[in-house]
């Protein structure tokens, strides 16, 4: 089966908090991409990051930084010194690279609300 | 460079109507897919179109929603009749289809809410 599971629905923090965004995935596939999108109040969905499988460094953009461990099946993402314009809605996706390659699945997002 | 377009942003109908939806990909995509995001649950895919042909309609609900693509450029998905539980957030994307471009581009989606 193909799942992302996002257990955080919804997390409050203060300004210049730092805040972890858990995300789970399950597949059979061993080649896949996992990814994260952030949709602001606008709507859009806005690509943050793609990782592919057989890449486990971690990686760091400004204050946002992804912990990808295969062990655990977890893709989290961390942000650092966290502002008001984070607040949206995070979701994790995962793109098996089996039959159906070009289907993505998604997690039903965390929201983050980040007060000022 | 333009991103995914979506018309209308919203759309409010009653059962049993026929709503329209339609997306723009990114010139030059050839691959689009269309998912759906019914309140607060997970986006699910819904279908896949490589050019004007469709490569994945797993998704699909049922035989009341009819996505087409015209000359590989943009996409229409359309409800007849329209139920209750159709109601949700309607995203289009694209992609390349090229190796290693795997990530796929979002448009702001369509909000039907059926009546």
């Amino acid at each position: 089966a193909q799942k992302v599971t996002q257990a955080q629905t919804e997390i409050s923090v203060v300004e210049k908090e730092d805040v972890t965004l858990d995300c789970v995935y399950e597949t059979r596939d061993t080649t896949y991409y996992l990814f994260w999108y952030k949709q602001p109040p606008s709507g859009e969905l806005v690509f943050l990051i793609r990782r592919n499988s057989f890449d486990e460094q971690n990686e760091i953009s400004g204050r946002y930084s992804w912990n990808f461990q295969k062990s655990t099946s977890s893709f989290n993402f961390t942000i650092t010194a966290s502002q008001v314009v984070d607040s949206a809605v995070y979701f994790c996706a995962l793109s098996p690279q089996g039959d159906n390659f070009n289907k993505f699945y998604f997690g039903s997002g965390t929201k983050l609300n980040v007060k000022p | 460079e333009a991103g995914v377009t979506q018309f209308p942003s919203h759309s409010v109908i009653e059962k049993g109507q026929t709503v329209t939806l339609r997306c723009d990909p990114i010139s030059g995509h050839d691959n689009l897919y269309w998912y759906r995001r019914v309140m607060g649950k997970e986006i699910k895919f819904l279908l896949h179109f490589v050019k004007e042909s469709k490569q994945d309609e797993s998704g699909m609900p049922n035989n009341r929603f009819l996505a087409e693509r015209t000359g590989g450029t943009y996409s229409t998905l359309k409800v007849q009749p329209a139920e209750l539980e159709d109601s949700g957030v309607y995203f289009c994307a694209s992609s390349p289809g090229l190796a290693g471009e795997e990530t796929q581009y979002f448009g702001p989606g369509t909000r039907l809410l059926v009546l």
